[in-house]
């Protein structure tokens, strides 16, 4: 059974250009999370996605958009890259319908680097 | 709003020593607390939760108990390895049950020491 997985690994941008970062969550599950991770901090978190929706969302910019497909994967787009937005982007899944699997499962990241 | 207060690191300890991770938390509810561990180069694991207060979470050797009185969630191990060297987070979630987000603390990084 796969993980969460997230690519890419790594990704290297320059400031005001736009960045996809893509996820797909663990089997059965239908809910995603996105969450910024800068260095020597902790993750905060970006937005939820559930039902092709976004659910919750944290204190963060419109440059910052989602998108949930219908096969639960999803994307983050950050728009007008600032180099603040360098971090680390985790996507975490988990199971709604499910009431036993509210665990929320994290993706290994990508390290965006913006110069 | 909710919130999460972690002790700084980096915290470096022998093998076998005993660990003490302090935690306390603020929330407007009754919040479910958890215990994540980063290690280098991975993603977030769950080491441990506890959903209501007195609640006691354990994982590998690890320990932590949910005190609403003094609003703390102290990780604890009698005796680490130095396969525990990793980074440690506090985080809470308000709507646990209904996926909620994750608040979580600037975390506190462990060395052991052989």
């Amino acid at each position: 059974d796969a993980g969460v997985t997230q690519s890419p690994t790594h990704l290297i941008k320059t400031r005001g250009q736009q960045v996809t970062l893509r996820c797909s969550p663990k089997s059965g599950h239908d809910t995603v999370s996105w969450y910024q991770q800068a260095l020597g901090q902790g993750p905060q978190f970006i937005f939820q996605y559930y039902e092709e929706e976004e659910r919750q969302r944290g204190n963060f910019p419109d440059r910052f958009s989602g998108h949930q497909f219908p096969n639960y994967s999803s994307e983050l787009n950050v728009n007008a890259l600032l180099l603040g937005d360098s971090a680390l982007y985790l996507c975490a899944s988990s199971g709604i319908r499910d009431s036993t699997s509210h665990e929320q499962f994290f993706g290994p990241g990508t390290r965006l680097t913006v110069l | 709003g909710d919130s999460v207060t972690q002790m700084e690191g980096p915290v470096t300890l022998s093998e076998e020593a005993f660990l003490t991770i302090n935690c306390t938390y603020t929330a407007t509810g009754y919040p479910s607390l958890f215990w994540y561990v980063q290690y280098p180069g991975e993603g977030l694991q769950l080491l441990l939760k506890a959903t209501k207060a007195d609640d006691k979470g354990s994982n590998k050797g690890f320990e932590a108990t949910y005190r609403k009185e003094t609003t703390s969630f102290h990780l604890e191990k009698g005796s680490v390895q130095v396969s525990d060297s990793a980074v440690y987070f506090c985080a809470l979630s308000e709507g646990y049950n209904q996926g909620g987000k994750l608040i979580f603390g600037q975390g506190t990084e462990l060395s052991v020491k052989p």
